[in-house]
């Protein structure tokens, strides 16, 4: 398996612009994490899907930021509009139930 | 709810030196644990788990073991290289709730290994 797919790798955006995530889970992963990394914060994790429903979504830090999963193989995560604090790196993240499996990330830059 | 503190960082060894850097937990049933690894600009890697009490995780010359009593997955190598330079972050997985394979990290603590 490929492992968890993200894209794109960067991504450099105006602000007021509007952003959109993508990532594959690996197959047969029932399980979908939207992590967010910054220096000051850490890792933090925005929002997860079970079995394509979200589940908990008290990590998205505002309205500015959605995430879908409309089937088993594909999630977004979208913010519109992008500010410049939403900088960072962003990481799905998939799992079975035991350990999760990250993607190599997509590294934000609004400006 | 469930925690993970880790020792804080950041950690500087010469290369060949001995590694042990602190985690522990709180969390009610009995959690899987986690060490991951992040080299830079990379993604997170699981180094090694542990799934209950009195178990030992190993992979690539680390080691942790879960001490159910100390609530503690103490992450230890015996002789470090400037390769394992990285961010290194435990994790656990309350597997006994509805947690479906979310994991609570720990800070994160930064390794550098010199020469």
């Amino acid at each position: 398996d490929a492992g968890v797919i993200q894209s794109p790798r960067h991504e450099v955006t105006e602000m007021g612009q509007e952003v959109t995530l993508r990532c594959k889970p690996i197959s047969g992963h029932n399980s979908l994490f939207w992590y967010r990394q910054t220096m000051m914060r850490g890792l933090e994790l925005l929002i997860y899907f079970n079995n394509n429903v979200p589940i908990d979504d008290s990590g998205m830090p505002e309205d500015r930021f959605s995430a879908k999963m409309p089937n088993a193989s594909f999630s977004t995560l979208k913010i519109q509009p992008s500010e410049p604090r939403d900088s960072a790196v962003y990481f799905c993240a998939s799992s079975l139930g035991g350990e999760a499996f990250f993607g190599q990330g997509t590294r934000l830059t609004v400006v | 709810g469930d925690s993970v503190t880790q020792m804080e960082g950041p950690v500087t060894l010469s290369e060949e030196a001995f590694l042990t850097i602190n985690c522990t937990y709180t969390a009610t049933g009995y959690p899987s644990l986690f060490w991951y690894v992040q080299y830079p600009g990379e993604g997170l890697q699981l180094l090694l788990k542990a799934t209950k009490a009195d178990d030992k995780g190993s992979n690539k010359g680390f080691e942790a073991t879960y001490r159910k009593e100390t609530t503690s997955f103490h992450l230890e190598k015996g002789s470090v290289q400037v390769s394992d330079s990285a961010v290194y972050f435990c994790a656990l997985n309350n597997a006994g709730g509805t947690s479906y394979g979310k994991l609570t990290f720990g800070q994160g603590t930064i390794l550098t290994v010199h020469p």
